[in-house]
């Protein structure tokens, strides 16, 4: 069974950083790229962050470019987001995604996601 | 900001079908890139519902069923059960933004 448990949430002061952690089980971790999801307080879903099952690909949403950094270690079946100059809107909880499809990354789907993990950035 | 459109909420009786509209652009869903459907039962992990516009992954009953054509994708649900009561998401890629870009998510109430 697919299991995504992500990790290192809190609170944070604007400015701040923090960093998330996903560890995945249950499938070849090595073999799918993986993304980050969040859902501010009383919205909807927003993408933050794709990377390729190798780390040769990443892609960023605009509203995170230059402030979070995407990484992964297959050795250790992990998944992370390095978030710096934290504000406001990123308050959300942090979903970590297992992507799903062909090698045009544009197409997958996210096939199974973790519980979340709530950052709260407040002074 | 969602570049997907979809109405806030939509009801029905129990048995009965309703369907989401997924509004997009030229820069999405109108070129031709994939539709996703998400559920989403507040405080718990999202699930992946339909993919590749009209794809049911194992274990999704045959009560959910999507659609394609033009800018928008619709997701339909017959026989309306209790359980179904969820916020639902549909997702797809804009060329534009290189970016996954969800829909700004619908409400499912049954009566």
């Amino acid at each position: 069974e697919v299991e995504l448990v992500e990790s290192g949430g809190g609170l944070v002061q604007p400015g701040g950083s923090l960093r998330l952690s996903c560890a995945a089980s249950g499938f070849t971790f090595s073999g799918h790229s993986m993304n980050w999801v969040r859902q501010a307080p009383g919205k909807g879903l927003e993408w933050v962050s794709y990377i390729k099952s190798d780390g040769g690909n990443i892609q960023y949403a605009d509203s995170v470019k230059g402030r979070f950094t995407i990484s992964r270690d297959n050795a250790k079946s992990s998944l992370y987001l390095q978030m710096n100059s934290l504000r406001h809107d990123d308050t959300a909880v942090y979903y970590c995604t297992r992507g799903q499809g062909d090698t045009r990354w544009y197409l997958h789907r996210l096939g199974n996601w973790g519980q979340g993990t709530l950052v709260t950035v407040s002074s | 900001q969602s570049v997907l459109t979809q109405p806030p909420s939509v009801s029905g009786a129990p048995g009965q079908r309703v369907t989401i509209s997924c509004t997009g652009s030229s820069s999405n869903i109108g070129a031709d890139y994939v539709v996703h459907w998400y559920q989403h039962l507040p405080g718990t992990a999202p699930t992946l519902l339909i993919f590749n516009d009209n794809n049911r992954p194992s274990g999704v009953p045959d009560r959910f069923s999507g659609s394609k054509s033009g800018t928008s994708a619709s997701l339909a649900i017959t026989g309306l059960q209790a359980e179904d009561e969820a916020d639902y998401y549909c997702q797809s890629y804009d060329g534009s933004l290189s970016a996954y870009v969800f829909g700004t998510g619908t409400k499912v109430t049954v009566l």
